[in-house]
């Protein structure tokens, strides 16, 4: 594809429900990665994945949060229980060399 | 873990005039120095970026600077555009690891 492609663009959901944030990497990149973006700073690092392994989840907040990318290519980010301190933009990131980060438009997530 | 300050926070300037954007960090293990660029409701998108074995790198209008031993890497931006416009981030790390700073939301104005 031309670039790294996440959906559903915007999500809105009610305190306690389940989400999944979709990314399809570009083709060929190994690493994939999921940061968080609240308003007016940052990304913050979540998670790294090389290929179908999951090398780091430090930055994951809670055990609500869960990623995996079980074939090497399209990853989901999962958080249950959602809470209002989730809503934030979730970008999600696919490098070739695991450094130049290509990055998508993005999830903005909103919990009421 | 690694700290990555940035500033200002917000920097206005008229087209034409250079900006510069100014970060430190705190882990002398950091080896790498990317900067991206958001334009409003889009993805942040690579400019530039240095190593830690390279002082300046220059690409046309854009330039980084590094000193290491100072642990702070800056943003020069020359003749600057209204398309300019944008909200710039530094980051630091090693490998695959990126700290990045809260950001500097620019203003070009004509």
């Amino acid at each position: 594809g031309a670039g790294v492609s996440q959906s559903p663009r915007y999500k809105v959901a009610k305190r306690g429900q389940d989400v999944a944030l979709r990314c399809d990497p570009i083709s060929g990149h190994v690493s994939l990665f999921w940061y968080q973006q609240a308003l007016g700073q940052g990304p913050e690092f979540l998670t790294y994945f090389q290929n179908e392994a999951q090398l780091d989840k430090s930055g994951l907040p809670s055990d609500r949060f869960f990623a995996e990318r079980p074939e090497g290519s399209v990853s989901t980010l999962k958080i249950q229980r959602t809470q209002q301190e989730d809503s934030a933009v979730y970008l999600c990131a696919s490098s070739l060399d695991g450094e130049k980060l290509f990055f998508g438009s993005g999830t903005q997530l909103s919990v009421l | 873990g690694e700290n990555v300050e940035q500033h200002p926070s917000t920097l206005s300037v008229q087209e034409g005039d250079s900006a510069v954007i100014k970060c430190t960090y705190s882990d002398s293990a950091s080896n790498y120095f990317p900067w991206y660029k958001q334009e409003l409701g889009k993805r942040p998108q690579l400019i530039i970026d240095i190593r830690s074995n390279v002082g300046e790198k220059k690409d046309q209008r854009i330039a980084v600077t590094l000193n290491k031993t100072a642990k702070h890497f800056s943003l020069h931006i020359t003749e600057t555009q209204p398309e300019d416009s944008a909200v710039y981030f530094c980051a630091a790390g090693s490998g695959y690891a990126l700290n990045f700073g809260k950001g500097t939301s620019l203003l070009v104005t004509p």
